[in-house]
């Protein structure tokens, strides 16, 4: 059965740094999303991206976030300049065609360590 | 605010039992309801999804939809230690079929 996959698995990088966390979605599904989740939280979206443009963002998704698909496999989320409280589980996600009934299916995250 | 409200718990229940898991969302325009569940430091898995008014059963599982009181829920019948887990409530609202997740009830199914 296809997944969704992700690297690295875990990131630990320094306050300031810049990391990038990447996914590959489900072959032939068109939109992609990026949660994350802090340690004891909730999962929150971040961002939705459809026809290589952002579809929707939420407001933690500020100037410090971006997000890319540079080929047609890989989806990115780069943080420019980290901060202690990106600290969290970033989950990738995908679906088809956009319809209400599909369902979303998650990447097994990669958590994110700032130093 | 599209809020979606469960109780954290933990919800405990002897082995065998059945588990009620219980979540209201504030968008009366939300249109998919799914049920995941989540085992620490790992990502959530669909346990189920509903979209119509009623009852959904799957296996042990049954998904309850009630649109006018803005509310879902899912039952868990003959509970194993297995299912011990975060059961997150999660809706789809509005465009481009984000999905806004509850905070998880803890389960805890005692041997």
């Amino acid at each position: 059965e296809p997944e969704v996959t992700q690297t690295p698995s875990h990131q630990v990088t320094q306050m300031g740094q810049e990391v990038i966390l990447r996914c590959v979605p489900i072959s032939n599904h068109l939109y992609f999303y990026w949660y994350r989740q802090i340690l004891g939280q909730k999962v929150e979206f971040l961002v939705s991206f459809y026809n290589n443009e952002i579809s929707e963002k939420s407001e933690i998704f500020d100037d410090q976030f971006s997000v890319e698909r540079p080929d047609g496999s890989n989806f990115t989320l780069k943080i420019r300049s980290t901060k202690l409280e990106d600290s969290a589980m970033y989950f990738c996600a995908s679906i088809p065609t956009g319809g209400f009934q599909e369902t979303q299916y998650f990447g097994p995250g990669t958590r994110l360590l700032v130093l | 605010q599209k809020e979606v409200e469960q109780n954290s718990g933990p919800l405990s229940v002897p082995e065998g039992a059945i588990a009620s898991l219980n979540c209201t969302y504030s968008d009366r325009g939300s249109q998919s309801f799914f049920w995941y569940r989540q085992y620490s430091g790992k990502s959530p898995e669909l346990i189920m999804f509903i979209y119509s008014n009623g009852d959904k059963e799957d296996g042990r599982f049954t998904a309850q939809l009630n649109k006018a009181s803005q509310y879902v829920s899912l039952l868990i019948r003959d509970s194993q230690p297995s299912d011990s887990a975060t059961y997150l409530c999660a809706v789809n609202s509005g465009g481009y079929q984000k999905v806004t997740f509850g905070t998880g009830t803890k389960l805890q199914v005692i041997p």
